[in-house]
C-alpha cells in the first residue's frame, strides 16, 4: 500500500513569515511530487511539482526534495492570510498511480 | 492553461433519485479522468479511473453499479449517482492528467451533492 503523509495540522504562522510543510512518502519508486492547494468548499489546484533532488522555487514558493529520505517538502515565503488553505501533497510514480496525502491546514494570522 | 470544466457546481436531490456530473477539457483531451469524493475534513478519496471508450476501474469499496461512470468521448466524462441516499452527499471532484509526461492533474471545480 502507498502511503503519502503529512501533519494535518493545523499550522498556525504569523502574517510575513515562512510557512513550512512537510510530507513523506512511502514507495521509493515515486518520481515526481506536486502540491496542491485546496481552500474551503473548493477543488484543488496545482501549486508547483518537483521531480529531481534539491530545490525548486517558484516565486513565493519553493519545493524542496529528498529522494533518499523519501521526503518533500513546501516553503511559502513571506506568508499571506490568503494563503490560508489546506496544502495537499501528492505523489506519482509515472503510472496511473497518484496518491494524495490527507492535507496539511495552514493558516496565517494576520 | 488546461481547464476541466465540471457541471453542476451544486445540487440538492430527493432521496432516491439519480444525479448526473459531467466534466468537459475544455482545451485538451482527456484520455483519461480521474473521480474523486471528499467528505468534510477529508483528504481526496479516488473512486474511479476512467478511460476514452472503455469501462471504468473502480476502487475497492466502491459501488460501480451505484456511481455509473461514462467516458464516451475524449472530452467528456460523466458521473451518475444512482439512487442516491444521504450518506451519498460529498463533494465529488474529477480530474485529467496534462499531457503524455505527467505534470500533474488538473481538476474540475467539484461538485457539492447534498441528499435529502
Amino acid at each position: 500500500q502507498k502511503e503519502v503523509e503529512q501533519n494535518s495540522g493545523p499550522l498556525s504562522v504569523p502574517e510575513g513569515a515562512i510557512a513550512s510543510l512537510n510530507c513523506t512518502y512511502s514507495d521509493r519508486g515515486s518520481q515526481s511530487f506536486f502540491w496542491y492547494r485546496q481552500y474551503s468548499g473548493k477543488s484543488p489546484e496545482l501549486i508547483m511539482f518537483i521531480y529531481s533532488n534539491g530545490d525548486k522555487e517558484d516565486g513565493r514558493f519553493t519545493a524542496q526534495l529528498n529522494k533518499a529520505s523519501q521526503y518533500v517538502s513546501l516553503l511559502i515565503r513571506d506568508s499571506q492570510p490568503s494563503d490560508s488553505a489546506t496544502y495537499l501533497c501528492a505523489v506519482n510514480d509515472y503510472g496511473q498511480n497518484f496518491v494524495f496525502g490527507p492535507g496539511t491546514r495552514l493558516s496565517v494570522l494576520p | 492553461g488546461a481547464v476541466v470544466s465540471q457541471h453542476p457546481s451544486w445540487v440538492i436531490c430527493k432521496s432516491g433519485t439519480s444525479v448526473k456530473i459531467e466534466c468537459r477539457s475544455l482545451d485538451f483531451q482527456a484520455t483519461t479522468m480521474f473521480w474523486y469524493r471528499q467528505f468534510p475534513k477529508q483528504s481526496l478519496m479516488l473512486m474511479a479511473t476512467s478511460n476514452e471508450g472503455s469501462k471504468a476501474t473502480y476502487e475497492q469499496g466502491v459501488e460501480k453499479d451505484k456511481f455509473l461512470i461514462n467516458h464516451a468521448s475524449l472530452t467528456l466524462s460523466t458521473l451518475t449517482v444512482t439512487s442516491a441516499h444521504p450518506e451519498d452527499s460529498s463533494f465529488y471532484i474529477c480530474s485529467a492528467r496534462l499531457g503524455q509526461i505527467n505534470y500533474g492533474y488538473t481538476f474540475g471545480s467539484g461538485t457539492r451533492l447534498t441528499v435529502v
